[in-house]
């Protein structure tokens, strides 16, 4: 079976820095996806990893250990608007067809 | 403007009756899905399309089914087999088949309610 963990709740203070991690047991993997979900909306595209080590994208950096089969999303310089869910998702190919296993999600408060 | 439509935005049904929902999309993408997701939890996949006229199942396609006639167009049908329907579906897209990098686009989700 494929297994995803993320915590299911943060908190955070407006300005700070918050990690949100990732770990995951998939029969395949060629990939990691963060998506970010505001209450009641679509989830939008943050980051994608394919090999080890950290990708920066603005406030938004995201972490890749293949053989430790972990990731992470770090937020700095937190915004009120940055209170959403975080989901972390696993690109498979199996049998010919592409597949994202999907986390059931980080909720993140950012607090003033 | 390129993107992924559905519709409706709510959707109210009566329990043990058939309902099928809309997704659109014009980014010319080969490939569509359908996630079904409950509060408080992530987005499960209950069929999903890699090209015209072939689908799979997911892992909850239960009560679920979906036709792919079209590039453009990805319906699911919410039979009265499933059990509980009452979710936020969501429907995506991306651009190849291939095993490449496979970022979705999704749309904006149907909440659909049965009483």
């Amino acid at each position: 079976g494929q297994n995803i963990d993320q915590p299911t709740e943060m908190t955070a203070t407006e300005g700070a820095i918050v990690q949100i991690n990732c770990t995951y047991q998939t029969s395949g993997f060629n990939g990691l996806f963060w998506y970010q979900q505001h209450a009641g909306e679509a989830p939008t595209f943050l980051s994608y990893n394919v090999l080890d080590g950290l990708e920066e994208k603005g406030r938004f950096s995201s972490f890749l250990s293949r053989s430790k089969g972990y990731s992470y999303l770090l937020l700095k310089e937190l915004q009120m608007k940055d209170s959403a869910s975080y989901l972390c998702a696993v690109h498979m190919f199996s049998g010919g067809y592409n597949k994202l296993i999907f986390g059931a999600g980080t909720r993140l408060a950012v607090h003033p | 403007d390129g993107g992924i439509t559905q519709s409706p935005k709510y959707l109210f049904r009566k329990e043990g009756q058939n309902v099928t929902l809309s997704c659109e999309q014009n980014l010319n993408h080969d490939a569509m899905y359908w996630y079904r997701q409950d509060p408080g939890q992530g987005l499960r996949l209950i069929y999903y399309s890699q090209i015209v006229n072939d689908f799979q199942k997911g892992d909850i396609a239960e009560g679920y089914s979906v036709s792919r006639e079209k590039k453009e167009s990805f319906p699911l049908t919410v039979t009265s087999a499933q059990k509980n329907p009452t979710a936020f579906y969501l429907c995506a897209s991306s651009i190849t088949r291939d095993r490449v990098y496979n970022e979705q686009f999704f749309g904006p989700g149907t909440r659909l309610t049965v009483l």
